[in-house]
């Protein structure tokens, strides 16, 4: 069965960088584009970045662009989020989703548990 | 303000049906992009409930379903039971932004 699983959050201060995490397993990982989306404490979903199957297609929220890094390596079926400069709005559940092209539009089938992630002096 | 606009909160008795909306512009839903919906219980990651405006994976049951027209979407649960009571969120494809959400509707049943 399909499991996304997330890791590396945490409580960081601001300015400061983490690195999420992202294994993937009972499917084919390098068939899917891949997406990381959060959710601040008691706020609705935000879409952050997505990734295409090669990686050579990305694209980032604009509230993140320029300070993440989406990436993934599909021979350890892994997705990968570097976050650097950290802002204290940056407070949220990451969830890592795998992402399903349709013929107008993507959606997200499979969604991780998530992983919190603290940004606070 | 989320790019997608749905009802705050939305409610039924057991047994009724419910419809929550979601409303878009030009450069989404207006576009021809697909809407898609999620269910979030309390304290869980998203579920996918409809995909393709209204299409529903295996083990969704047909007491969802999901519509689209113009700039709007709708998705209408019919016989509430009580652990229908979650978050729905609606999604689509927007060809500035990429991938937008609704901001989510809390369904609360009576």
């Amino acid at each position: 069965q399909v499991q996304l699983v997330e890791s590396g959050g945490g409580l960081v201060k601001p300015g400061g960088s983490l690195r999420l995490s992202c294994a993937a397993s009972g499917f084919t990982f390098s068939d899917y584009y891949m997406s990381w989306i959060r959710q601040a404490p008691g706020k609705g979903l935000e879409w952050v970045s997505y990734i295409s199957s090669s990686g050579t297609t990305i694209y980032y929220a604009d509230s993140v662009k320029g300070r993440f890094t989406i990436s993934r390596d599909n021979a350890k079926n892994s997705l990968y989020l570097q976050m650097n400069s950290l802002r204290a709005e940056d407070t949220a559940v990451y969830y890592c989703a795998r992402g399903v092209i349709a013929a107008r539009g993507y959606y997200f089938d499979y969604w991780g548990q998530g992983t919190l992630v603290t940004v606070s002096s | 303000q989320s790019v997608l606009t749905q009802p705050p909160s939305v409610s039924g008795a057991p047994g009724q049906r419910v419809t929550i909306s979601c409303t878009g512009s030009s450069s989404n839903i207006g576009a021809g992009y697909d809407v898609h919906w999620y269910q979030q219980l309390p304290g869980t990651a998203p579920k996918l409930l409809i995909f393709g405006n209204n299409n529903r994976p295996s083990g969704v049951p047909d007491q969802f379903s999901g519509s689209k027209s113009g700039t709007s979407a709708s998705l209408a649960i019919t016989g509430l039971q009580t652990e229908d009571e979650a978050d729905y969120y609606c999604q689509s494809y927007d060809s500035s932004l990429r991938g937008v959400f609704g901001g989510g509707t809390k369904l609360t049943v009576l």
